[in-house]
């Protein structure tokens, strides 16, 4: 059973450009969770969805940031217009059934603006 | 609101020594607390999970503890080795969400 898979691992965005990071979730997972560790920071709850709905986006940043997580396919963060405080560790963690579960957490995509 | 706070930030130790990190948390209603391990540039690793019915998780030379009503946690590590260098993070699970200390990076001197 594989893990947690992210893709790509390492992402380079020009500012004012779109990143999209993917998020594999754990064969059997239907609960995805994305963090955020900023550079010299903890790791930050941003969003927890389920597949097609999101359940809990209070971490979410109120502009710019989205994401899925569609019936088919992996999960999606969309960061529109990139800027360079957007540079970060994104990490993307999954659950088998409910919130209650452990998560099991990816190996990251590492962004960074120029 | 949750707040999850590890001390010290930093720590370095003599190879073979016994050493503990420390964590605690301000609100004690906590499905589990969990203990994981990053390499610099690298992914997190789970190191041990206690849940808010357990006292204490052990797995090999690691042992971590878990005091809810007083919102402490400790991990212990024996006879440490200079691969037990990484930062070590606390985090504790409340709703749907897990949140994380600091960390506590931990250099082991050869």
């Amino acid at each position: 059973n594989a893990g947690v898979m992210q893709n790509p691992r390492h992402l380079v965005r020009r500012r004012g450009q779109e990143a999209r990071l993917r998020c594999s979730p754990m064969k059997g997972h239907s609960h995805v969770y994305w963090y955020r560790q900023l550079p010299e920071e903890g790791l930050k709850f941003m969003v927890y969805l389920q597949k097609e709905n999101i359940i809990d986006e209070s971490g979410m940043p109120k502009e710019r940031f989205s994401a899925e997580f569609p019936k088919e396919g992996p999960s999606i963060l969309r960061i529109q217009q990139v800027v360079r405080g957007d540079s970060a560790a994104y990490f993307c963690a999954s659950s088998p059934v409910d919130s209650s579960y452990e998560q099991y957490f990816g190996p990251g995509t590492r962004l960074t603006v120029t | 609101k949750q707040e999850v706070t590890q001390i010290p930030a930093a720590l370095s130790v003599p190879e073979g020594e016994n050493l503990v990190l420390n964590c605690s948390f301000t609100d004690s209603a906590i499905y589990n607390l969990q203990w994981f391990r990053q390499d610099p540039g690298k992914g997190l690793t789970s190191l041990l999970l206690i849940q808010s019915s357990q006292r204490e998780q052990t797995s090999g030379r690691l042992n971590a503890s878990l005091d809810k009503s007083s919102g402490r946690s400790t991990l212990y590590i024996a006879a440490s080795q200079p691969g037990d260098s990484a930062t070590y993070l606390c985090a504790v699970r409340t709703d749907d969400k897990i949140i994380f200390g600091k960390g506590t990076r931990l250099h082991i001197l050869p």
